[in-house]
């Protein structure tokens, strides 16, 4: 189906362990964001990306890696996870960011460091 | 610095009552606004936008928005309120500087109870 997904839904890990969080869209948007939601903090920006090729930090890019080698894919990675990275985080997409266009979420992965 | 405020954490509404979820914001050059829901265990959907033009905007499921230049506010509105429309409702503000493309910026989010 199109749209945009995030996988695992949710994931279970340890300090210290390197963590993916994957995300497609089937779009083609240009641009996409990965997102992490805090009680009391709402959705921050972690990394965005114009396009393949082209990513940029966020509002809290520490302990995060990204890459997009193709247009429909935005992995995040967790270098080394800790426990203050336990949120759920949300990947998005968009034809022209946030300019005037709105943005489409995923379902969000819900990561938990023990 | 540029950033959207939602001064309720939670709204309780009964059902068929008008309902009013409040956002101020403040950003340097044109405010580009917008209104996102959150229903549980989902991502984010778009309701409405405000770029330019009438104070009023429409959105989706019956939402509208009021945009006020003066009070600096984009507050969220429906005139009958639905059991249905419980759900987290996020205020966002687009990021006008640095590089981050248009990047939004959203508030911490208010809960809406609406109750039969």
């Amino acid at each position: 189906d199109a749209g945009i997904t995030q996988s695992p839904r949710y994931k279970i890990t340890e300090t210290g362990r390197q963590v993916t969080l994957m995300c497609h869209q089937t779009w083609s948007h240009s641009y996409m964001f990965w997102y992490r939601q805090d009680l009391g903090h709402g959705l921050r920006l972690i990394y965005y990306s114009a396009a393949a090729d082209i990513t940029d930090k966020g509002e809290v890019p520490d302990g995060y890696v990204v890459s997009r080698s193709k247009t429909e894919n935005f992995p995040l990675t967790l270098e080394s996870a800790t426990r203050s990275q336990t949120s759920v985080y949300f990947c998005a997409s968009s034809l022209s960011g946030g300019t005037t266009g709105e943005l489409f979420f995923g379902e969000g992965s819900r990561l938990t460091v023990l | 610095a540029q950033s959207v405020a939602q001064p309720e954490d939670q709204v309780n509404v009964a059902e068929g009552n008008p309902l009013t979820v409040k956002c101020t914001y403040s950003v340097s050059g044109n405010p580009y606004l917008f209104w996102y829901v959150q229903y549980p265990n989902r991502g984010l959907q778009f309701l409405l936008k405000y770029i330019t033009g009438d104070n009023l905007v429409k959105g989706s499921y019956g939402f509208e928005a009021e945009f006020n230049k003066s009070q600096t506010s984009f507050h969220l509105k429906k005139p009958s309120a639905l059991v249905s429309d419980s759900a987290l409702y996020f205020c966002a503000v687009r990021d006008n500087y640095g590089g981050s493309q248009g990047n939004l910026i959203f508030g911490k989010g208010t809960k809406l109870s609406v109750k039969p």
